[in-house]
């Protein structure tokens, strides 16, 4: 079955430090993509980063970068730099294959990251 | 753009009742879909749309209904209320990008 799978229920990290937040996945398709969404306290879905299975780079935007092992099926979202207002939950997503599965996202049930001053 | 909305943002429900969320966009997407969340876990897909008059069921879609009129609406009609349907939904939509768009919930709860 497809699925997504993060171990950390919580991380803590400290002000201006990095952080890696993981996440794996499991499907036998070959055209898949990877999102990583965060939820702050107020609740609504921010969409931070994707990653296409045939993207070669890593894909990077502003200070998350998602670091993309094709081999070990992992997609670790990394953010550089931490600040008071990272502190949210963070859910990675993917999309499977081109057919109708393509339009659905699953969620991992997420990892609460707490950045101490 | 107001991008996606959603109303009512809460309600509390009796068991047995009906209600519609609302959820609109603006953003001119094809593709809409509705996710519930529970406690501490992560969104479960209940129903999608291509686009209008084309809906199909996602992966928890019992006690539910759409329909899909207008390439702007996509309400999620709930009939006869259970405490299991207690939930945060939301509403989603998407260009040709695969980046979805969310709304900002409804928080919903069956007593």
């Amino acid at each position: 079955a497809q699925k997504i799978t993060q171990t950390q229920p919580g991380m803590f990290v400290q002000e201006k430090e990095a952080v890696t937040l993981d996440c794996t996945y499991d499907t036998s398709d070959q055209s898949y993509g990877l999102f990583w969404y965060k939820q702050p306290s107020s609740g609504e879905m921010i969409f931070l980063i994707y990653q296409g299975s045939y993207d070669e780079q890593n894909a990077t935007e502003g200070r998350y970068s998602l670091n993309f092992q094709k081999a070990r099926k992992s997609a670790n979202l990394v953010i550089s730099a931490s600040q008071l207002g990272d502190s949210a939950m963070y859910f990675c997503a993917a999309r499977w294959g081109l057919g109708a599965g393509s339009y659905q996202l699953t969620f991992g049930k997420g990892t609460k990251l707490s950045v101490i001053p | 753009n107001a991008g996606v909305t959603q109303t009512p943002k809460f309600r509390i429900l009796k068991i047995g009742q009906s209600m519609t969320l609302q959820c609109t966009q603006d953003m001119n997407h094809n593709y809409m879909y509705w996710y519930r969340q529970d406690p501490g876990m992560g969104l479960k897909l209940i129903y999608y749309s291509v686009g209008a008059g084309i809906t199909d069921k996602g992966e928890v879609p019992n006690g539910y209904n759409v329909s899909r009129s207008t390439t702007e609406d996509f309400p999620l009609r709930l009939e006869l209320a259970a405490p299991s349907q207690t939930s945060v939904y939301f509403c989603a939509s998407r260009s040709d990008s695969y980046e979805q768009y969310f709304g900002p919930g409804t928080r919903l709860t069956v007593t």
